[in-house]
Order: C-alpha cells, then structure tokens, then sequence
C-alpha cells in the first residue's frame, strides 16, 4: 500500500525562522495533501497539490511534489509561535481512495 | 457552513463492552470518512463512504468493527467488544466529489475512546 512518511519526525526552530518538512510515498497517486494538527484547532487542511503540479503556494506555505522521486515538501516561512502543530502529508489513489496520512512532523516554534 | 459535527466528545468503556459514535457531515457532502487516530502517530483511514454506499473498507477489523451511513448522510461506527488496543481518537470527515475524485477532507473534533 501507498504510504506517507514524513522527515524530520520533530523539529524545533525560532520564530520567523523557516521550516521545511518532506513526505514520500510508495504508489501512484492522484493528489498529496498536508494537514496541521494541534489541540486546539484539530485536524485542518492546508494545502493540496495534483499529481500534474510541481508547486503551489498559500500564504507563507510553498509545497512542491516530486512524481519522478515520489516525494513532496513543505515550507512555511517567517514562522509564529502559532506554526507549533503535528504536520501530515495524506495521499489517495488515482480513484481517491485509500487514503494514507503519514505519521507526521512534529514542529514547535519557540518565540 | 456548519463544520463535521461528532458526538460523544469523551467515551470511556470497559474491555469487551460496545460503544457507538455519530457523525454529522457538512451539507452536500457525498464523501464520508473514519478514521483511528492513536497518539502520537496519523490517523488510518477505517471506512470510506460514497453517499451510502461503502467504497473502502480494507483496514476496519470488521470482527469487531461496522459502519454505516443511512440516507447517505449521518454516519455511526460500532465497536463491539471493545478491547484495549481500542483506545484512541476516532475521526470522521466529509468531503466533496469532484469528477470522482474526492479532494480536501473536513475533519469533525473527534471522539477520544478510553477502554479500561
């Protein structure tokens, strides 16, 4: 099965520092997601990129996807205390089925 | 818009007893998923729904787990007997459809399940 993994597992950095998480996954797919998560909000939507996309942008987000390397990144810039979450990537099949989170990236942004 | 509504918020059980959670989606959306969120690791996706009927269900223990979704809209999951392994956050989102793709989930609060 397709699965998301993200890297690093955790990582810690200054606010307005940037922070790039990556994600790699095993199958073809039709779309990659990134979801935050904390305690206050749950689990959000971010960003969602199609396999015929290279990069996209929101706000201080920037994702790329790699299809050739089956893997994508994501970059927040000038990160607020705010940023401290659990991020995950999620991908779906070609049908968008089967979906798979990856176990996430922990950040913490300290002021 | 009203967001995924979830209920109960809290459940704690006793190993081998049932349990049954709700979900609400967002209006007019076709898609609906649970998830198993255990700490500190993503959630797995247990059943996915389109409208009323089930689409994916390869990782839901069905020995032990069901779902359904009447008139395609409300949703309940069943756990019965729950054992301890049970315990976690149980998820369910909606989403809309696309040319038969579905695109960016809606996640609802979430049910923490404690089994003692």
């Amino acid at each position: 099965s397709q699965q998301g993994e993200e890297d690093p597992q955790a990582l810690s950095i200054q606010e307005g520092e940037n922070a790039t998480m990556n994600c790699s996954y095993k199958t073809s797919i039709n779309n990659l997601q990134w979801y935050r998560q904390n305690s206050g909000r749950g689990l959000v939507h971010l960003i969602l990129i199609r396999s015929n996309e290279r990069e996209k942008h929101s706000g201080r987000l920037r994702v790329t996807l790699d299809t050739s390397k089956k893997s994508s990144s994501l970059l927040i810039t000038a990160s607020r205390a705010a940023d401290t979450a659990s991020y995950f990537c999620a991908t779906s099949d070609n049908y968008g089925q089967n979906f798979v989170f990856g176990p996430g990236t922990r950040l913490s942004v300290l002021p | 818009e009203a967001g995924v509504a979830q209920s109960p918020r809290y459940k704690i059980i006793e190993k081998r007893q049932s349990v049954a959670f709700w979900c609400n989606p967002i209006s007019g959306h076709a898609t609906l998923y649970w998830y198993q969120q255990i700490l500190g690791q993503g959630p797995k996706l247990l059943i996915q729904f389109q409208n009323n009927g089930v689409v994916d269900d390869s990782q839901l223990p069905k020995d032990r787990f069901s779902a359904e979704r009447l008139k395609g809209v409300d949703s309940t999951l069943k756990i019965q007997p729950a054992k301890l392994e049970d315990s976690a956050v149980y998820l369910c989102a909606s989403s809309s459809i696309i040319y038969g793709v579905s695109y960016e989930q809606y996640f609802g609060p979430g049910t923490r399940l404690t089994v003692t």
